[in-house]
This record gives C-alpha cells, sequence and structure tokens, in this order.
C-alpha cells in the first residue's frame, strides 16, 4: 500500500524556519515525482513545489520561489521542504503528494494527510 | 501565477447529474490534456478523481467522467449519491511564465 507520512509542521514565528518532512512507502521511491501543496484555512489548494525522481529538476510557485527549497533524499524515500523567512501568509496544511504520469509536473495520488504550519507571533 | 476558474458552488438532488466547469487559458487547459480533478471531503487529504482531462485512477466510479473544449475542462457527476458531496478542485500543467501547476480555486458541491 502507498503511504505517505508528513511531519515536521508546528508554530513558528514570522521570519522563522521550519523543514517539513514526508516518508514515503510502498512504491519505488525514486521513480516518482514528488510535490508539495498547501491549503491555507478555509481556502482552496495551491501547488507549491515538485521534484523530479532523480532530484535534478525543481520548480517552484512564485509565491514561494527565493524562500522554500524542495529535496529529497532517496536513499531514506523522504521528501523535504526547507521553509525560510516564513510569513503569516504561508500558514497552511501542507500536503506532500506523489506525482502521476511521464511529466515532473503531472497529477498528484495519492496525497500525505497534511501537516499544519502556522506562522503567528 | 493565476488560478482556473470553477464556479463556488453547484449543487443537485440524489440521482441527477452536475457538471462543473474549470476555465483556463491557451497556456494551460486549451493547450494540454493535463487537466486533472481532486474530491476533498471536510478535514480529509485530495483524492484525484480524474487525469488527463478523462482518465478514471482505478477504483474511482464511473459515474464520474470529464471533458475539454476549448479553454475549458468539465467534471460531470452522474447519479448523484449523498457521499459525492465534497468540494472539487481542477488543476492543469501551465507554461505561463514557467513551467508549473495550476489550481482551481474550488467548487462546493451540495447533495440537496
Amino acid at each position: 500500500e502507498v503511504q505517505l507520512l508528513e511531519s515536521g509542521g508546528g508554530l513558528v514565528q514570522p521570519g522563522g524556519s521550519l523543514r517539513l518532512s514526508c516518508a514515503a512507502s510502498g512504491f519505488t521511491f525514486v521513480t516518482f515525482s514528488m510535490s508539495w501543496v498547501r491549503q491555507a484555512p478555509g481556502k482552496g489548494l495551491e501547488w507549491v513545489s515538485t521534484i523530479s525522481g532523480g532530484g535534478d529538476t525543481t520548480y517552484y510557485a512564485d509565491s514561494v520561489k527565493g524562500h522554500f527549497a524542495i529535496s529529497r533524499d532517496n536513499s531514506k524515500n523522504t521528501l523535504y521542504l526547507q521553509m525560510n523567512s516564513l510569513r503569516a501568509e504561508d500558514t497552511a496544511v501542507y500536503y506532500c503528494a506523489r506525482g502521476g504520469g511521464t511529466m515532473i509536473l503531472g497529477w498528484f495520488d495519492p496525497w500525505g494527510q497534511g501537516t499544519l504550519v502556522t506562522v503567528s507571533s | 501565477q493565476s488560478a482556473l476558474t470553477q464556479p463556488a458552488s453547484v449543487s443537485g438532488s440524489p440521482g441527477q447529474s452536475i457538471t462543473i466547469s474549470c476555465t483556463g487559458t491557451n497556456s494551460d487547459v486549451g493547450v494540454y490534456n493535463y487537466v486533472s480533478w481532486y474530491q476533498q471531503h471536510p478535514g480529509k487529504a485530495p483524492k484525484l478523481m480524474l487525469y488527463d482531462v478523462s482518465n478514471r485512477p482505478s477504483g474511482v466510479s464511473n459515474r464520474f467522467s470529464g471533458s475539454k473544449s476549448g479553454n475549458t475542462a468539465s467534471l460531470t457527476i452522474s447519479g448523484l449519491q449523498a457521499e459525492d458531496e465534497a468540494d472539487y478542485y481542477c488543476s492543469s500543467y501551465t507554461t505561463s511564465n514557467t513551467p508549473h501547476v495550476v489550481f482551481g480555486g474550488g467548487t462546493k458541491l451540495t447533495v440537496l
């Protein structure tokens, strides 16, 4: 069974940093692109970032470019999101999701249960 | 990076059919068949319902179907059931500015 388990969320002050992790199991991790998608409280889904299976290609939403960094450790089947210079508008549930299709930027299936990041003083 | 346009809400009675539209541009929906649809129940993670416009993943009911015309993709749910009540989001690959993914604002489906 494919499983994605996020961790690392919590309360952080504006300007602070946080690193999210997503532990994957049940599939050959290195053969799939992986993504982060977030959802602010009461709002819709927002794509954040995607990384190729080998980790050599990354894409970012304009809203996080320059202050978030996606990475992966294929030896540990784990995806990461390093979030720096956090702002109130980064408050959201962060989901990791496995990529689908032959493209790096394909569909998302399945999704983890999400981890909540709250940026507040 | 502009979002795709979806109606805020739609509703229907059990057994009826409803359609949710998703309007993009000629940088995304209009030129690529990489539209996907997600269902999200309150407090739950999204679930993939359709990919590449009209393909259903294993396990998704054939009551869910998709299509595309020009810059607008559509999700149709036939034989509405109470369990279909949820938020639905469309998504597309886009090359507007740089390659990325864009979501619609979401549509709340109410089963009357």
